[in-house]
């Protein structure tokens, strides 16, 4: 099995950077994803690791290390509308992801 | 081009019936995969069929149930309705891309009362 651990809950202030992580047990994946979803709105794609380092798309960034088990993903220049849950997610087989709870991300003003 | 597509959007059931959700996926899309989203378990896989065939399962009991049809629309059942099984049942799809990052529909709320 695995277990994806992240934080339940970050707060953050408009134009700031946050790191949120994301911690994993599990005999192999060949993929780890991020997913952005807004309260009452279907998951979107954000970024995908499948190598260690680091994957940068606009202001997102997500890093990965399999050897620590570790992944993050990194938002600059933080806005309001970045409020939303992000989450973490494997993938074993096919397309099928496994999902960490996700960490509820508020930017206040 | 049109996104995932999933019918109803809303519905109340009562314990013990049964419920059948639909997925239209993107059009060229092959791959279908179902997740059931719960406040305190988050998103949790249910399976996923490619070419008519179901390719990965996760942790559900047998009450769930899917399909998937020659033209890549897949519906999924839970028969026996538990007061748990009240969720946002979400299905995505996935293309050829190197990603393989899936595209979800907008979701199916089951309410059992």
């Amino acid at each position: 099995g695995q277990n994806i651990d992240q934080p339940t809950e970050m707060t953050a202030t408009e134009g700031a950077i946050v790191q949120i992580n994301c911690t994993y047990q599990t005999s192999g994946f060949n993929g780890l994803f991020w997913y952005q979803q807004h309260a009452g709105e279907a998951p979107t794609f954000l970024s995908y690791n499948v190598l260690d380092g680091l994957e940068e798309k606009g202001r997102f960034s997500s890093f990965l290390s399999r050897s620590k088990g570790y992944s993050y993903l990194l938002l600059k220049e933080l806005q309001m509308k970045d409020s939303a849950s992000y989450l973490c997610a494997l993938r074993q087989a096919g397309t099928a992801l496994i999902f960490g709870k996700g960490t509820t991300l508020s930017v206040s003003s | 081009k049109a996104g995932v597509t999933q019918t109803p959007r809303y519905l109340i059931k009562t314990r013990g019936q049964q419920v059948t959700l639909s997925c239209s996926p993107i059009s060229g899309h092959r791959s279908v995969s179902w997740y059931q989203q719960t406040p305190g378990q988050g998103l949790q896989f249910l399976f996923e069929y490619f070419s008519e065939t179901q390719r990965n399962k996760g942790n559900f009991p047998g009450r769930f149930s899917g399909r998937q049809f020659s033209n890549s629309r897949s519906e999924m059942n839970v028969s026996t309705l538990e007061l748990g099984d009240s969720a946002l049942y979400l299905c995505a799809t996935a293309g050829q891309a190197e990603t393989g990052e899936l595209f979800f529909g907008e979701g199916s709320r089951l309410t059992v009362l």
